[in-house]
């Protein structure tokens, strides 16, 4: 059974600092790996989506990606209180294109 | 329109009976997901389309669920005999490539209270 796991926090950070979200995923033939965030409700936001090992950056977004293993991270730079949301992970394994979805890091950011 | 759809957006229903939820997708994007999300739980994954190949079921949790796209756009959820437990909020995402950009937006949802 495909597995997506994430500490489900809480993660406080204060504003300024950078928050790391974590990710572990069982499935060594994933093949696409995205991070969502999710406001208290509202629906899920993609806000990165990365596929080769390494890091891809968008903004204040740093995705980071070790396929060998088995994990993703989001990094939040410089932080701030509009980033406290639930960080959704999200992994798509090989020819099903279905995502596996983890339970979500809920972060807060204290101003 | 600038963004995916779902109507309606609450649906209370009584136990046993049918309920179809419907998805509009933004014009363009060629794979449709419909996902349901219980309070406080992750997404669960209900069923894929992607252009005309055959959907992807495998996340549907009975023989009471199924789902339609017609004409590679508009989507129908349909949940019949509906149960308690199929209270959740049914969301659905659509996805495509534009201009070399992945794009994936999920629409608002549709919170289903069975009762």
């Amino acid at each position: 059974q495909k597995e997506v796991e994430q500490n489900s926090g809480p993660l406080s950070v204060p504003e300024g600092a950078i928050a790391s979200l974590n990710c572990t995923y069982s499935d060594r033939g994933s093949q696409s790996f995205f991070w969502y965030r999710q406001y208290s409700g509202k629906s899920p936001e993609l806000i990165m989506f990365i596929y080769s090992n390494g890091d891809k950056e968008d903004g204040r977004f740093t995705a980071q990606l070790n396929k060998a293993s088995q994990y993703v991270s989001l990094l939040i730079r410089d932080s701030q209180p509009s980033d406290s949301a639930t960080y959704l992970c999200a992994v798509e394994s090989g020819s099903a294109r279905q995502l596996t979805f983890g339970s979500g890091t809920q972060l807060t950011v204290l101003p | 329109g600038a963004g995916v759809s779902q109507s309606p957006s609450n649906k209370v229903t009584e136990k046993g009976k049918d309920v179809e939820l419907r998805c509009d997708p933004i014009s363009g994007h060629t794979a449709l997901y419909w996902y349901r999300q219980s309070l406080g739980q992750g997404l669960e994954f209900l069923i894929y389309f992607q252009g005309n190949s055959a959907p992807d079921k495998s996340g549907l949790p009975s023989d009471r669920f199924s789902a339609e796209r017609t004409g590679g756009s508009v989507s129908t959820l349909t949940i019949q005999r509906t149960q308690q437990e199929d209270s959740a909020v049914y969301l659905c995402a659509s996805s495509g490539w534009t201009s070399g950009t992945y794009e994936q937006y999920f629409g608002p949802g549709t919170r289903l209270t069975v009762t």
